[in-house]
């Protein structure tokens, strides 16, 4: 049973550059939510999507974007890179079908490593 | 608003030693709570989550949890500490109705000496 995979694992960019991470949840999950780390914090919920809409959005600016496809696989697009948006990008699916109240259980993947230079 | 406080940001323990970290929250409703850990460049792993019932919960790698709604507080434990459980451990805060995100701490980041 694949757990939830992400690519790519480390990327570099430019301040102003765009950026499409792409995640493929655990197999029969149909939920995918997004999470910022930085250096030396805890994850920051940035999004969730199920049924391919956005549901839920943590406290990040619009440049922030997603979209979920309809085999439950998500992207995370960053818009006009800052610096500061260096850091470790999670993500983690869950089965809203479940039915075991509002929060599931989150698997999560490793991560991708965004640094901005 | 939902926040986790963990107040030891680094806690150092002999191999074999008991270890015991600290979470504290803060939420509105009954929460469901989570502890997770992170080894180096690492994602995050599940050791055990509360949702409700019985208010010691145990999870993975030998680790327990206890819930305390007088203390708001979900401290994690271990009896003995393997150099193998050296990593940053986090926990986490979910919404009980309507939403899937978690709010989690600023973890501990545990050493085990030999």
């Amino acid at each position: 049973d694949a757990g939830v995979t992400q690519s790519p694992t480390h990327l570099i960019k430019t301040r102003g550059q765009q950026v499409t991470l792409r995640c493929s949840p655990k197999s029969g999950h149909d939920t995918v939510s997004w999470y910022q780390q930085a250096l030396g914090q805890g994850p920051q919920f940035i999004f969730q999507y199920y049924e391919e809409e956005e549901r839920q959005r943590g406290n990040f600016p619009d440049r922030f974007s997603g979209h979920q496809f309809p085999n439950y696989s998500s992207e995370l697009n960053v818009n006009a890179l800052l610096l500061g948006d260096s850091a470790l990008y999670l993500c983690a699916s869950s089965d809203l079908r479940l039915g075991q109240g509002a929060t599931d259980t989150q698997y999560f993947g490793p991560g991708t490593r965004l640094t901005v230079l | 608003a939902q926040s986790v406080t963990q107040p030891d940001i680094h806690i150092t323990v002999s191999e074999g030693a008991s270890l015991e970290l600290r979470c504290n929250y803060s939420y509105g409703a009954t929460p469901y709570l989570f502890w997770y850990v992170q080894s180096p460049g690492q994602g995050l792993q599940l050791l055990l989550k509360y949702f409700s019932g019985d208010t010691l919960v145990q999870g993975i790698k030998g680790f327990e949890a206890e819930f305390k709604r007088s203390q708001s507080s979900f401290n994690l434990r271990k009896p003995s500490v393997h150099w193998s459980d050296a990593a940053e451990y986090f926990c986490a805060v979910g919404a009980r109705a309507g939403a899937n995100n978690l709010f989690f701490g600023t973890g501990t980041r545990l050493t085990v000496i030999p």
